[in-house]
């Protein structure tokens, strides 16, 4: 069974412009949530998304936004960005299912470069 | 600031060491998980504890979750070079959302 899969591997941007980073989650699971992860610290929540509605966010500024699709599937998008934006996006996917502790499955990751 | 609080950040030893890394919060968390990440990859699931006093032994690893579930740890023995990465903790709160350490850097020697 195919695992998270995220697009594209790498990106190299300019501060000022914007990003789409897009997921695709296991198939069945119907929660994605999107990380970052800057070098040397651990990932940092910034929106989960469940049946296509958020459902919970991080301390992220309005810059960041996400969208889930009919298919499960997710966009981050990040605008006007900075040079601190530069990271380690990783996207995970679990089943949701209210009545276990949920199980995150992440994705390799989008490694953004702002210049 | 973190919510959860890893140490040691980073630890290098030699290959049949033992090793234990710690993640303690003020905060209880419904369940803690344990995550091993390599460079320029997503972190891969290693564990997940939700009972306090909870121990879950996975070969060489045994993970311990607080009674209070607020801290873990997570105890390696006869370290071998392919446990080398980065050992994360995250904690569930709510709405899943996940709070992750900083991460321990573990280089395991030959």
């Amino acid at each position: 069974d195919a695992g998270v899969t995220q697009s594209p591997t790498h990106l190299i941007k300019t501060r000022g412009q914007h990003v789409t980073l897009r997921c695709s989650p296991i198939s069945g699971h119907k929660s994605v949530s999107w990380y970052q992860q800057v070098l040397g610290q651990g990932p940092q929540f910034i929106f989960q998304y469940y049946e296509k509605e958020e459902r919970g966010r991080g301390n992220f500024p309005d810059r960041f936004s996400a969208r889930q699709f009919p298919n499960y599937s997710s966009e981050l998008n990040v605008n006007a960005l900075l040079l601190g934006d530069s990271a380690l996006y990783l996207c995970a996917s679990s089943p949701r299912r209210r009545e276990v502790t949920d199980t995150q499955y992440f994705g390799p990751g989008t490694r953004l470069t702002v210049l | 600031t973190q919510l959860l609080e890893q140490s040691p950040q980073f630890l290098s030893i030699q290959e049949g060491e033992n090793l234990t890394v710690y993640c303690n919060s003020s905060s209880v968390f419904s369940s803690l998980q344990w995550y091993r990440q390599e460079p320029g990859e997503g972190p891969v699931l290693l564990v997940t504890v939700v009972t306090g006093g909870e121990v879950k032994k996975l070969k060489r690893l045994t993970f311990q979750f607080g009674d209070a579930r607020k801290d873990s740890s997570l105890h390696i023995t006869a370290a071998q070079p392919g446990d080398t990465g980065l050992y994360l903790c995250a904690g569930e709160g709510n709405f899943n959302k996940f709070y992750f350490g900083s991460g321990t850097k573990l280089n395991v020697k030959p």
